[in-house]
């Protein structure tokens, strides 16, 4: 079965800083897509960034960046430039190629000091 | 604009008393999905519709069921609320466009609570 391990239940950064929020996952299919969403508080969650597995280039957003290793089967989330606004709650997830289904990491708290 | 609308966004109950969260969406997306996400956890798929079609998580218990009436509503309805199914409900949808990734778009979600 697919799993996907969040490490970090908290990280915190200073203002302007750079963190990574690291994420694993187990899976024996070849075909994937890797997702950061962030969770707000008391805000609905949004997509931070998507991965395809089949592309080595990793995916960038503005400030935010990932390295992806599919060989390790690791996927972890840069964030450049933090802000105060980036608190919050990240999950990262996984999605099988053929279903809409999503599975979820347990969650990291970032906080971010002024 | 809210795209994904979930009401009401606090809802109290009593213990075993029947209670509905409803979900709508302006997206016009034929996949609807509900979360349960207990404090500090991550969301759990509970059950998701493809248009019509139904599709249960199998440890997914009884007591919870849904409903969809048409594309923009789905209702998740608790028969007999526990303690346990305290917890924030969050709906999502999303559009399958062939091999892409089909991004899901949550709702703000439904904190239930039971007493």
């Amino acid at each position: 079965a697919q799993t996907v391990t969040q490490s970090q239940p908290e990280m915190s950064v200073q203002e302007a800083e750079t963190v990574t929020l690291s994420c694993t996952y187990d899976t024996s299919e070849s075909d994937y897509y890797l997702f950061w969403y962030k969770q707000p508080p008391s805000r609905q969650m949004i997509l931070v960034i998507r991965q395809e597995a089949y592309k080595q280039q990793n995916a960038t957003e503005n400030r935010f960046s990932v390295n992806f290793q599919k060989a390790a089967k690791s996927f972890s989330l840069k964030i450049s430039d933090s802000q105060l606004g980036d608190a919050a709650m990240y999950f990262c997830a996984y999605r099988w190629s053929n279903t809409g289904k999503l599975i979820f990491g347990q969650g990291t708290t970032l906080q971010v000091k002024p | 604009d809210a795209m994904v609308i979930q009401n009401p966004r606090y809802q109290v109950t009593q213990f075993g008393k029947p209670v509905t969260l409803s979900c709508s969406q302006t997206l016009n997306h034929n996949v609807m999905y509900w979360y349960q996400q207990k404090s500090s956890q991550a969301p759990k798929l509970l059950f998701h519709y493809y248009d019509k079609d139904f599709n249960n998580e199998a440890d997914t218990p009884d007591n919870f069921q849904s409903r969809r009436p048409n594309t923009s509503f789905c209702f998740l309805d608790i028969r007999s609320p526990g303690l346990g199914d305290a917890a924030m409900y969050l709906c999502a949808t999303s559009r399958p466009q062939g091999n892409r990734p089909n991004i899901q778009y949550f709702g703000a979600g439904t904190r239930l609570s039971v007493l």
